[in-house]
């Protein structure tokens, strides 16, 4: 069966320090990936999506970046993080080809202050 | 632009009564919708999806209708249980887009 991993769970990270957030998915090859970020009181936002290694799209435009090093590995980054980076992230994969159901990780959550 | 509206931000309902979650789109290319639940500090888990051929799905106490003439979807609990208290998100996307957007949430509460 297939699984998904996010690590940290929690993270409290100063304003102006670099993060990196990692996401791997175990039981499936060359899924699609996806990062989400949903924020206080706010719905789920597509941050980035790959659907290779080394192909990302982004979505919004930030001080964030994703990176595919590796089929199953998935990475979010900031070289200086901003207050309003504040929220909790998601990692979600889905099949290629297949149903196109998303399923998503546990989730980090991140306070800059 | 919200291309995916859940304008219900919270809703009550008595356990054992059904609970109706709504949820309305814009954007017509939209071919595949899903349901997912989630409790706080958690991943979303995902429920039920329906795509356009269709215009319902069942799965167990859930069920989910699509009128596409009105560009709609709910999703109804029958019967609501007090585990059921969640955020619950609908998600739609276009075939071959690889892209999910998602609504707002609306926040149940199943009163025992």
């Amino acid at each position: 069966s297939q699984t998904i991993h996010q690590w940290p769970a929690t993270l409290v990270q100063p304003v102006g320090s670099p993060l990196s957030l990692e996401c791997t998915v175990e039981g499936t090859s060359n899924p699609n990936l996806y990062w989400y970020r949903q924020a206080a009181g706010r719905g789920l936002q597509l941050l980035f999506y790959s659907v290779g290694i080394g192909q990302i799209s982004s979505e919004v435009p930030q001080n964030l970046s994703a990176s595919r090093p590796q089929d199953r590995q998935f990475i979010l980054s900031s070289k200086k993080l901003l207050l309003s980076d504040s929220g909790f992230y998601l990692c979600a994969w889905s099949v290629i080809g297949g149903e196109e159901t998303q399923y998503f990780g546990p989730g980090t959550r991140l306070l800059v202050l | 632009d919200q291309q995916v509206k859940q304008n219900s931000p919270s809703l009550s309902v008595q356990e054992g009564r059904i609970s109706i979650l709504n949820c309305d789109y814009t954007n017509s290319m939209f071919d595949y919708f899903l349901w997912y639940k989630k409790y706080p500090a958690e991943g979303p888990t995902f429920l039920i999806s329906i795509s356009s051929i269709k215009d319902k799905n069942e799965d167990g106490r859930f069920t989910v209708f699509l009128n596409k003439s009105a560009k709609h979807l709910s999703l109804h609990i029958v019967p609501s249980q007090p585990g059921d208290s969640a955020v619950y998100f609908c998600a739609a996307s276009a075939m071959g887009t690889y892209k999910y957007i998602f609504g707002t949430g609306t926040r149940l509460k199943v009163l025992a």
